[in-house]
């Protein structure tokens, strides 16, 4: 069983919709949850941390975490085309693990 | 500007012959990290350093090497290479939040290093 699992996608939703991002985690004694944004061919970019239960908002992003089911989310509301790209799920146990991402592609 | 350098940024080399990935971060941050980026298998972690002199391996650690001498550099070190560690190699740095020793790292990357190793 993978630490971090997230769906691979391909993930498509029109422009101005919402793309709901999910992830799963295996170590209950995870601390701290994080969403990466990464174009291809370049280093992610951290684009939301989230450390207690419930749901932290940052623009259009939002973070929702339940640690009881183990599982992350992101939400990007009004995307953009320029959302597109490759997000990853990490999470901070012992060590940092990180899902292998799921692929969005925002529709103009 | 905060960043994290790496150097080279293309490298393709042959089997055996040693050689060195630098990481520089000018953060101060203390938490710096190696991590390896393979098409399927997504960043698995090779080795961290929570401060000089502090490090100790990830999640793949087998035929790399580290060090933390200074707060500031942390080169990734492959003596003998193999065509299986052709990948993209990223570096990261970040400082802790709250007083933890523990937790609530927020993690800032370097541009990457692409590696063949024919």
């Amino acid at each position: 069983q993978k630490e971090v699992e997230q769906n691979s996608g391909p993930l498509s939703v029109p422009e101005g919709a919402i793309a709901s991002l999910n992830c799963t985690y295996s170590d209950r004694g995870s601390q701290s949850f994080f969403w990466y944004r990464q174009y291809s061919g370049k280093s992610p970019e951290l684009i939301m941390s989230i450390y207690s239960n419930g749901d932290k908002e940052d623009g259009r992003f939002t973070a929702q975490l339940n640690k009881a089911s183990q599982y992350v989310s992101l939400l990007i509301r009004d995307s953009q085309p320029s959302d597109s790209a490759t997000y990853l799920c990490a999470v901070n146990g012992n060590q940092f693990y990180f899902g292998t991402g799921t692929s969005l592609t925002v529709i103009p | 500007e905060a960043q994290v350098t790496q150097n080279p940024r293309y490298l393709i080399t042959v089997t055996g012959k040693k050689l060195t990935v630098t990481c520089s971060q000018n953060m101060n941050h203390e938490y710096m990290s190696w991590y390896r980026q393979d098409p399927g298998l997504g960043l698995r972690q090779i080795y961290y350093s929570m401060n000089v002199e502090v490090t100790d391996k990830g999640d793949v650690p087998e035929g790399y090497k580290v060090s933390r001498k200074e707060k500031r550099n942390f080169p990734l070190i492959l003596e003998s290479p193999s065509p299986n560690q052709t990948s993209l190699y990223f570096c990261a740095s970040s400082s802790r939040r709250g007083g933890a020793w523990d937790t609530n790292y927020e993690q800032y990357f370097g541009p990457g290093t692409r590696l063949t190793v024919t």
